[in-house]
């Protein structure tokens, strides 16, 4: 039984570049949430997918969007790239649209340069 | 506002001793917590939860406790072991309103032989 799987596992970007993250769920979970982790803190919900849609969202711009493919696979993409944007993303898998019993990833660890 | 805090930034114990990690929430409408534990370089991994209509739930050597009238959450791991330093987070849940968890800061936890 897969667990959640997230790629890459380190990134290093400059700034004003674009870069796209990649989750899969664990097996049987169609609900994808990513968040924000800085170095020392919790971590920060991003967003949620359910349903190929994006469902909540927490207090991130718009350069921060996703998408969820039909095999329930989820994608995150970070436009305009900003050196606070260094932080491990993690991608967190659950059922039914709900947060409960979520399983994390190992993350990818993003550094902007 | 929605917050999730921690009283203590590090905790360091003796291995075989009991250890309490402590966390105040802000959100008296949140109905469930979770207790997360992270090791390095990895993802958060459920430890136990509890919802907000009980006041004490026991896990495999794991307690929490709700105080709903403070607002006070707490872990407790019973003889503690090197296993167990990792960074520890609570996580708060409004399931009417929001459907995202709510991460605090993180305690880390430093078992001495």
């Amino acid at each position: 039984d897969a667990g959640v799987t997230q790629s890459p596992t380190h990134l290093i970007k400059t700034r004003g570049q674009q870069v796209t993250l990649r989750c899969s769920p664990k097996s049987g979970h169609d609900t994808v949430s990513w968040y924000q982790q800085a170095l020392g803190q919790g971590p920060q919900f991003i967003f949620q997918y359910y349903e190929e849609e994006e469902r909540q969202r927490g207090n991130f711009p718009d350069r921060f969007s996703g998408h969820q493919f039909p095999n329930y696979s989820s994608e995150l993409n970070v436009n305009a790239l900003l050196l606070g944007d260094s932080a491990l993303y993690l991608c967190a898998s659950s059922l039914g649209g709900t947060v409960h019993e979520q399983y994390f990833g190992p993350g990818t660890r993003l550094t902007v340069t | 506002g929605e917050n999730v805090g921690l009283h203590l930034p590090t905790l360091s114990v003796q291995e075989g001793d009991n250890s309490i990690i402590n966390c105040a929430y802000s959100n008296s409408a949140s109905d469930y917590f979770i207790w997360y534990k992270q090791e390095s370089g990895k993802g958060p991994q459920f430890i136990i939860d509890i919802r907000s209509n009980m006041d004490k739930r026991q896990g495999q050597r794991v307690t929490v406790l709700l105080n709903k009238t403070v607002k006070h959450l707490s872990l407790q791991i019973a003889a503690t072991q090197p296993g167990d330093s990792a960074v520890y987070f609570c996580a708060d849940l409004f399931s009417g309103g929001y459907n995202k968890l709510i991460f605090g800061a993180g305690t880390r936890l430093a078992v001495h032989p």
